[in-house]
């Protein structure tokens, strides 16, 4: 089945700082790569996703990359801010478009 | 639409009680997933239907743990007996098939 690898597990920046979550998946036909926000005590929820159809995806000041060729994808969120504070989740799916989820990078904003 | 319905939200019982879990899926969604969280092992997927059938039930931890579909708008997680090492948040999530999960709010067990 798939493998998901999630890093850092921790990540600790600025208000303002850039942070970046790294994620490798070992399914080549995986095609379907989700970000999902867990803020404390909640349910996690989706941010954005991309397809293996595109290299990159941007929404206002986060964006995801994918390489399929070295099977990692990676969350980039620039001038964060302390609501950015939360557990991200990467994850990868088949068209089946049953997710296996990576175990998640806590990412601590400090004002 | 109220989304992801699950209850209850909060469950505390002791070792060897039996657990039910509730789900009301959003309506319209045909898939609907039971995920286990916990802080050692992430997001677990225990269980995936489509269409009310269970399709990978692989994640099951063990025959202690049951899940059942019965319509499209109400699902059940049932541990019996429960153990210690049960204690987590189990989610439950719908979706259309074509990519996101809607996850509900959670139900934290703790088992003693």
């Amino acid at each position: 089945g798939e493998n998901v690898e999630q890093h850092p597990s921790t990540l600790s920046v600025q208000e303002g700082d850039s942070a970046v979550i790294k994620c490798t998946y070992s399914d080549s036909a995986s095609n379907y790569f989700p970000w999902y926000k867990q803020e404390l005590g909640k349910r996690p929820q989706l941010i954005i996703d991309i397809r293996s159809n595109v290299g990159e995806k941007k929404d206002q000041r986060i964006a995801v990359t994918l390489n399929k060729t070295a099977k990692h994808f990676s969350l980039h969120i620039t001038e964060t801010q302390p609501e950015d504070s939360a557990v991200y989740f990467c994850a990868a799916s088949r068209r089946s478009y049953i997710p296996t989820f990576g175990r998640g990078t806590s990412l601590i904003v400090h004002p | 639409d109220a989304g992801v319905i699950q209850s209850p939200r909060h469950e505390v019982t002791e070792m060897g009680q039996e657990v039910t879990l509730r789900c009301k899926p959003i309506s319209g969604h045909n898939s609907l997933f039971w995920y286990r969280q916990t802080m050692m092992r992430g997001l677990e997927l225990l269980i995936y239907f489509n269409n009310n059938v269970p399709i990978d039930d692989s994640g099951m931890p063990e025959d202690r743990f049951s899940a059942k579909m019965p319509n499209a708008s109400f699902s059940t997680l049932k541990i019996q007996p429960s153990e210690p090492r049960d204690s987590a948040v189990y989610f439950c999530a719908s979706s259309t098939g074509t990519g996101e999960l809607f996850f509900g709010e959670g139900s934290r067990l703790t088992v003693l």
